[in-house]
């Protein structure tokens, strides 16, 4: 079985620092990865996702997030944080099973920005 | 296009009453899954329909049921609640038969008192 591991439950930062929300992935096989971001009693919004391709992948509100596929990890990066990118992420990861793709998710990580 | 809907977003309801939520697809996408969301056990699997099919389930007991209607839209359906279905119940749907990427309602909110 598949298993997505986000190391960190809470990340504090200080507004326009840089930061990285560290996610691994157990698979011998493809994988699709996604960053999802959820704010509060919301649903779940799309950032990026490596279907194929470059390894560095950009996605909305300036984050980036790079495959590693000999390190099976996808960790998600932005350079300068706001005040407004405090929220939960989430790493998913999409394996081949059969005949469809099931989906996986980490814990959530908790970006906390702070001014 | 319009986004994966949910109605209703909250919802409050008590001990051994039954609930139904539904949610609606992003125009041609057949697949919808559903999953649980509580602070203790994080994104948790329900099922998912391809096609009016349950082709996926995870554990959870049978008094959680759903189903897809030909048009895609899916409902589910929790009887004899308990106070530990509170929680925020979400759908996505897939644009493809594989479900290699998801794309996330705004969530049913349930309170069981």
């Amino acid at each position: 079985a598949q298993s997505v591991t986000q190391l960190d439950s809470q990340v504090p930062v200080f507004e326009e620092a840089p930061v990285e929300l560290r996610c691994n992935y157990s698979s011998s096989v493809s994988v699709y990865l996604f960053w999802y971001v959820q704010y509060p009693n919301q649903g779940l919004q799309l950032l990026l996702k490596y279907l194929s391709g470059s390894t560095l992948v950009k996605g909305i509100n300036g984050f980036e997030a790079e495959f590693n596929k000999s390190q099976t990890s996808f960790h998600l990066r932005k350079p300068s944080v706001h005040i407004s990118d405090t929220a939960e992420y989430f790493c998913a990861v999409s394996a081949s099973s059969y005949n469809f793709n099931k989906f996986y998710f980490g814990s959530g990580t908790k970006l906390n920005v702070k001014p | 296009k319009a986004g994966v809907t949910q109605t209703p977003r909250y919802l409050i309801k008590t001990r051994g009453q039954q609930v139904t939520l539904s949610c609606s697809p992003i125009s041609g996408h057949r697949s919808v899954s559903w999953y649980q969301q509580t602070p203790g056990q994080g994104l948790q699997f329900l099922f998912e329909y391809f096609s009016e099919t349950q082709r996926n389930k995870g554990n959870f007991p049978g008094r959680f049921s759903g189903r897809q209607f030909s048009n895609s839209r899916s409902e589910m359906n929790v009887s004899t609640l308990e106070l530990g279905d509170s929680a925020l119940y979400l759908c996505a749907s897939s644009p493809r038969d594989r479900v290699d990427e998801q794309f996330f309602g705004p969530g049913t909110r349930l309170t069981v008192l």
